[in-house]
């Protein structure tokens, strides 16, 4: 089963620095969606693109994150600077965004901030 | 705002026997999904069931089963000879209808299955 793709798996930095991370969807996916899962509770959604279009980032700190998906397909969300507050699990999905369509998370990428 | 709530922070079977999870949710909409997540130690979101709202007969997926009571906003999941590679993180998460939705999850039951 096609699989998606997230790095990297780990992630260290120290407060104030950038970091990125990428995912790539199942081919022809059309929708992504970026989750941020902090120790011991469920993931909350970041932002949602559809193609390249943002649909949904209302809960996305724009002061500090970014995200884009220039081509449609693969994905970066960007951190800068980071914050200690900022430690968590950041999880990508993808779903072919056609009625009953079911999520297809990634492995994710474990971010500590020191 | 939909919002999703597990009061049951942790559980634990027996290996064999069958535990019940619960979830609630809170919706305005007719139509939905329900879901019901497994997220072991390596944190892969693995997906164990899914409900439609609009079908009364409860879904099954092998050992795990679903309670469905819509009126009352609840979704149970049941696990049936429990094994110990059933141990986990479990997630309620909802979806609207509408195509391309996001999910939302509740907080998760940490599942402890002794052998």
């Amino acid at each position: 089963e096609a699989e998606v793709a997230q790095s990297p798996r780990y992630k260290i930095t120290e407060k104030s620095q950038a970091v990125a991370f990428w995912c790539d969807p199942i081919s022809g996916h059309a929708t992504l969606y970026w989750y941020r899962q902090i120790l011991g509770q469920g993931p909350e959604l970041l932002v949602q693109f559809q193609d390249e279009s943002v649909v949904d980032d209302s809960q996305l700190p724009k002061d500090r994150f970014s995200a884009e998906r220039l081509k449609g397909v693969d994905s970066t969300l960007k951190i800068q600077p980071a914050e200690l507050g900022d430690s968590a699990m950041y999880l990508c999905a993808s779903s072919n965004g056609q009625g009953h369509e079911k999520l297809f998370f990634g492995s994710g990428t474990q971010l500590s901030v020191l | 705002a939909q919002t999703v709530t597990q009061s049951q922070p942790e559980m634990s079977v027996q290996e064999a026997e069958t535990v019940t999870l619960s979830c609630t949710y809170d919706t305005s909409e007719s139509d939905y999904y329900l879901f019901w997540y497994k997220q072991p130690p390596s944190r892969q979101m693995i997906l164990v069931i899914r409900q439609e709202a609009y079908k009364q007969q409860n879904a099954t997926e092998n050992r795990f089963s679903v309670n469905f009571q819509k009126a009352a906003k609840s979704f149970s999941l049941k696990i049936s000879d429990s094994q110990l590679g059933d141990a986990a993180m479990y997630f309620c998460a909802y979806r609207r209808e509408t195509s391309g939705s996001r999910l939302t999850f509740g907080e998760g039951t940490q599942l402890t299955v002794n052998p």
